[in-house]
């Protein structure tokens, strides 16, 4: 298996761009989640899909945050109007349908840096 | 609600000294729960993983960790420190109990220095 894959490692934009960063999950694996990690923090949730389906986001994903999983397959999220507290890595773990379902596996991170 | 507390933000052993990492947590229901490793700029790597079964854990490098219910622990130990194992390692509880949804809540992290 390949492990979880994110693009880009690394982002910088300047305040008020949009952003859009992608996850591509372990094969077979439907549940995918997005996190947050700020400088000297441990992760924080985001966002999880089931398949296509999104069923669960944090109040930290505010109205400029979406994130979507159209085909069940790679998800991606986009931030829009970004600011300088989004800069943060956004991790992305994936996990499989059954047997170890409570187990995620991360991708490398997307570093994300706002000016 | 699961959370997680991790005492010491920054543990500093000699290289072949005993490493103790402390993770106390918090959950309503029987917790799955985790330790991750982080090097700088990289994603979390798995290390071991308590889902119910043995209560001592065995992981990836040497490390392993004991589930303690009565104390609501979950140490992370490993024997004799490498310099590779310099990195930050993180704790992490997930309920998922009749649900589909086993997100993560995270402790702050340790980082753990090896002195040569």
């Amino acid at each position: 298996d390949t492990g979880v894959s994110q693009d880009p490692r690394h982002k910088i934009t300047k305040r008020g761009q949009n952003v859009t960063f992608r996850c591509d999950p372990i094969s077979e694996h439907n549940r995918l989640y997005w996190y947050r990690q700020t400088l000297g923090q441990g992760p924080e949730f985001l966002t999880y899909f089931q398949n296509e389906a999104q069923l669960e986001k944090s109040r930290l994903l505010s109205d400029r945050f979406s994130a979507e999983r159209p085909k069940g397959s790679f998800s991606t999220l986009e931030i829009q109007r970004t600011e300088q507290g989004d800069s943060a890595m956004y991790l992305c773990a994936s996990s499989p349908p059954v047997k170890g379902a409570h187990t995620q596996y991360f991708g490398p991170g997307t570093r994300l840096t706002v000016l | 609600a699961q959370s997680v507390t991790q005492l010491g933000s920054h543990v500093s052993v000699s290289e072949g000294a005993l490493v103790l990492l402390r993770c106390n947590y918090s959950s309503s229901v029987p917790p799955y729960l985790f330790w991750y490793v982080q090097y700088p700029n990289q994603g979390l790597q798995l290390l071991l993983k308590y889902t119910s079964a043995a209560t001592l854990v065995k992981g990836i490098n040497g490390f392993e960790a004991e589930f303690k219910k009565s104390e609501t622990s979950f140490h992370l130990t490993k024997p004799s420190a490498h310099m590779s194992d310099a990195a930050e390692y993180f704790c992490a509880v997930s309920e998922g109990s009749g649900g589909s949804n086993y997100k993560l809540t995270f402790g702050k992290g340790t980082l753990l220095t090896v002195n040569p």
